[in-house]
């Protein structure tokens, strides 16, 4: 079966980054493109961008550019997203979610999420 | 950015009665391959979201058929038949039209 299990929660400071790792199985990786969801306390659900995982090509919401990388590891059926420069307001649970397919139009499967707070 | 409105922000139901929740794009959602890539995603507390409904009307696989949705260019509604205890929890529209991809700030469903 299809899951998708993400790394556990981080704790950081402000200024640092934090690395979330979300790991594939019970389907070819390749295959489908992942997209990184956030929510944070009071807030909306938040997308921040996407990884074609076959071809690495990415897009970013351009709040999270020059902070934001999203990269994959075919061999670990493994896609990492990193955020930098972390503030208060990056204070969230993170979900990763695969693409249903190729102008699907849907996400249908999500990771557990991975709560990353930012304090000092 | 497209930014999606949704109401009523919040939706105090009767177990069994019907409920809607609109949503309203800043701008049309038809994408130039003739679809309309707006979604609805229910979220319970300490679960992450799930898709309902994609490409307007269609039901995710597993989908009870109380959830519909209707709606083209900038207006969209998701409709829950007879209201179930399960389905309390916050709703989100969403669209994957234009990227960045963006959701509507959700409605909050709970029961009377």
């Amino acid at each position: 079966q299809v899951q998708l299990v993400q790394s556990g929660a981080e704790v950081k400071k402000p200024g640092a980054s934090v690395k979330v790792s979300c790991k594939g199985s019970g389907y070819m990786f390749a295959s489908h493109a992942i997209h990184w969801v956030r929510l944070g306390p009071g807030q909306r659900l938040e997308w921040m961008g996407w990884i074609n995982v076959g071809s690495t090509e990415t897009k970013f919401s351009q709040k999270f550019q020059g902070r934001i990388t999203i990269k994959r590891d075919l061999y670990a059926n493994t896609v990492y997203l990193e955020l930098s420069s972390l503030t208060s307001e990056d204070t969230a649970v993170y979900y990763c979610a695969r693409d249903g397919g190729f102008w699907s139009g849907y996400q249908d499967f999500w990771g557990q999420g991975t709560l990353v707070t930012v304090s000092s | 950015d497209i930014v999606l409105t949704q109401t009523p922000p919040s939706s105090p139901v009767t177990l069994g009665q019907p409920a809607s929740i609109s949503c309203r794009s800043s701008q049309s959602l038809a994408h130039s391959d003739g679809n309309t890539y707006l979604s609805w995603l229910h979220q319970r507390p300490g679960q992450p979201p799930r898709v309902l409904i994609y490409k307007v009307s269609n039901r995710l696989s597993g989908v009870p058929d109380r959830f519909s949705g209707s709606g083209a260019g900038t207006d969209f509604t998701l409709k829950i038949s007879r209201v179930e205890a399960d389905d309390v929890g916050i709703y989100y529209c969403m669209q994957v039209t234009q990227f960045p991809h963006t959701f509507g700030q959700g409605t909050k469903v709970e029961i009377k």
